[in-house]
C-alpha cells in the first residue's frame, strides 16, 4: 500500500500570499492516477486537480498541479478568503485508494 | 450537475451491520463507478471500495470480508454494508462519484456532504 504524507500539517497564510502543499508518496505514483481535494467543514469535498496537473472542471486558474515519482506540489497562486480549507491528495496503485492526512491551510 | 446525498442510521450498536445509501440526483447512475469512503475522527480519508452501476465491485482488502455494495438503477442509489462493526467503524462515511465514465481508477469527481455513524452500544 503507498503511503501519502502531506506537509506542513497545517500552513498559516494571508489573503493574496501564495500556498505550497506538498505530498510525498513512500513509492512511485503515476502521475496519471494523483488528485488534489479541497474540504470545507460541513461541504462535500471538492476535486482540484487530477493527473497530477490537470484543473477539474470549474477549479479557478490560481490553483495548480505539478511533480512526479513520489514528490507533487499543489500551488494557490494568490489566496482568496474562499480558499482556506484542508487539502487532501489522493492516489490509486494496484486497486487501492490512498490518501494523505491532509493540510490544513488557515488564515494568518 | 449530479448531486449525491447519503442516508442511513447515525449509531449503530457493535457487532450489528451498518447500512447506508447513497441517492444520486441529477444524473444517471449508468455508466460510472459508485464509491463509499468514510474518516474516522482525526484520521485520514480510507477508501472503502467501488461498484460499477452494472455492479462488479472492487473493496480495499482491509475491509472485504465485511463489505458488501450495490446498485439499483431503478432507483438511482447504491448502497453499503458493514456487517460485525466496532467502534474503529465510527466515521463519516461519503459517497462518490468516479470522475470519468466507464473508469474505475479515475479520482472522484462529485462526492456527497457525509454523514457521521457512531458504533456505540
Amino acid at each position: 500500500e503507498i503511503v501519502l504524507t502531506q506537509s506542513p500539517g497545517t500552513l498559516s497564510l494571508s489573503p493574496g500570499e501564495r500556498a505550497t502543499l506538498s505530498c510525498r508518496a513512500s513509492q512511485s505514483v503515476s502521475s496519471t492516477y494523483l488528485a488534489w481535494y479541497q474540504h470545507k467543514p460541513g461541504q462535500a469535498p471538492r476535486l482540484l486537480i487530477y493527473g497530477a496537473s490537470s484543473r477539474a472542471t470549474g477549479i479557478p486558474d490560481r490553483f495548480s498541479g505539478s511533480g512526479s515519482g513520489t514528490d507533487f506540489t499543489l500551488t494557490i497562486s494568490r489566496l482568496e478568503p474562499e480558499d482556506f480549507a484542508v487539502y487532501y491528495c489522493e492516489q490509486y496503485d494496484d486497486s487501492l485508494f490512498t490518501f494523505g492526512q491532509g493540510t490544513r491551510l488557515e488564515i494568518k | 450537475q449530479v448531486q449525491l446525498q447519503e442516508s442511513g442510521p447515525g449509531l449503530v450498536k457493535p457487532s450489528e451491520t451498518l447500512s447506508l445509501t447513497c441517492y444520486v440526483s441529477g444524473g444517471s447512475i449508468t455508466n460510472y463507478y459508485w464509491a463509499w469512503i468514510r474518516q474516522p475522527p482525526g484520521k485520514r480519508l480510507e477508501w472503502i471500495g467501488y461498484i460499477y452501476y452494472t455492479g462488479s465491485p472492487r473493496y480495499n482488502p482491509s475491509l472485504e470480508n465485511r463489505v458488501t455494495m450495490s446498485v439499483d438503477t431503478t432507483k438511482n442509489q447504491f448502497s453499503l454494508t458493514l456487517t460485525s462493526v466496532t467502534a474503529a467503524d465510527s466515521a463519516v462515511y461519503y459517497c462518490a462519484r468516479g470522475r470519468r465514465p466507464y473508469v474505475g481508477s479515475s479520482s472522484f469527481g462529485s462526492w456527497g456532504r457525509g454523514t457521521l455513524v457512531t458504533v456505540s452500544s
